[in-house]
């Protein structure tokens, strides 16, 4: 079964410093896709990054950047620039196709960030 | 674009009694849609998937039921929660899918159920 696991329960950073996120996921499957979701205070889940396995070039999107380490089973998100917009619970989302046309997402336990100013 | 809304956003009901949470996607069509439940401060836990014109799917250990999903239309999904009793109190979230082959899913602002 596949499992994510997200080790770091909370984090803080100062303003304007760089923050790194870990995940770390366990399949056998070879095709699948990676998300950071984040979950602001109004708990409305919005999309980070996103990554697909079969890609090999790390995902990045403005001050968001993941270290995709598929051997390693790895990944992780690096925040450059930290605004205290970015205070959010930060979730880790494993996603797998099925040939029945079906997905199953699974999400990892969430890390707390706290942007300090 | 690719707005989901859900509705209501908080609902209080009795014991015993069922509930109707709905979600719509506001400008596409999803064939594909998700039901979360979130526990206070923590992680969410896939219910159920959600196809258009059929059954949903259900996850291991969540009753069918209990958990009435229905997705009779290409934006609208809604799930009932029948007989409601204080565990079931939680926070719902949907999720639709605007394109399969992108997999990104949309999410819903989320309905607090409180269960008295």
């Amino acid at each position: 079964a596949q499992t994510v696991t997200q080790s770091q329960p909370e984090m803080s950073v100062q303003e304007a410093e760089t923050v790194t996120l870990s995940c770390t996921y366990d399949t056998s499957e070879s095709n699948y896709y990676l998300f950071w979701y984040k979950q602001p205070p109004s708990r409305q889940m919005i999309l980070v990054i996103r990554q697909e396995a079969y890609k090999q070039q790390n995902a990045t999107e403005n001050r968001f950047s993941v270290n995709f380490q598929k051997a390693a089973k790895s990944f992780s998100l690096k925040i450059s620039d930290s605004q205290l917009g970015d205070t959010a619970m930060y979730f880790c989302a494993f996603m797998m196709p099925s040939t029945s046309g079906t997905y199953k997402y699974i999400f990892g336990t969430g890390t707390r960030l706290k942007v300090l100013a | 674009g690719a707005v989901v809304s859900q509705h209501p956003s908080w609902v209080i009901c009795k014991s015993g009694t069922s509930v109707k949470i709905e979600c719509r996607s506001l400008d596409f069509q999803a064939t594909t849609m998700f039901w979360y439940r979130q526990f206070p401060k923590q992680s969410l836990m896939l219910m159920a998937t959600s196809n258009e014109g059929s059954k949903a799917t259900y996850e291991q250990g969540v009753e069918k039921d209990k958990f009435l999903i229905n997705h009779a239309s290409l934006t609208l999904s809604t799930l009932t929660v029948t007989s409601a009793h204080p565990e079931d109190s939680s926070f719902y979230i949907c999720s639709a899918l605007p394109d399969i082959y992108s997999y990104e899913q949309y999410f819903g602002p989320g309905t607090r159920l409180t269960v008295t």
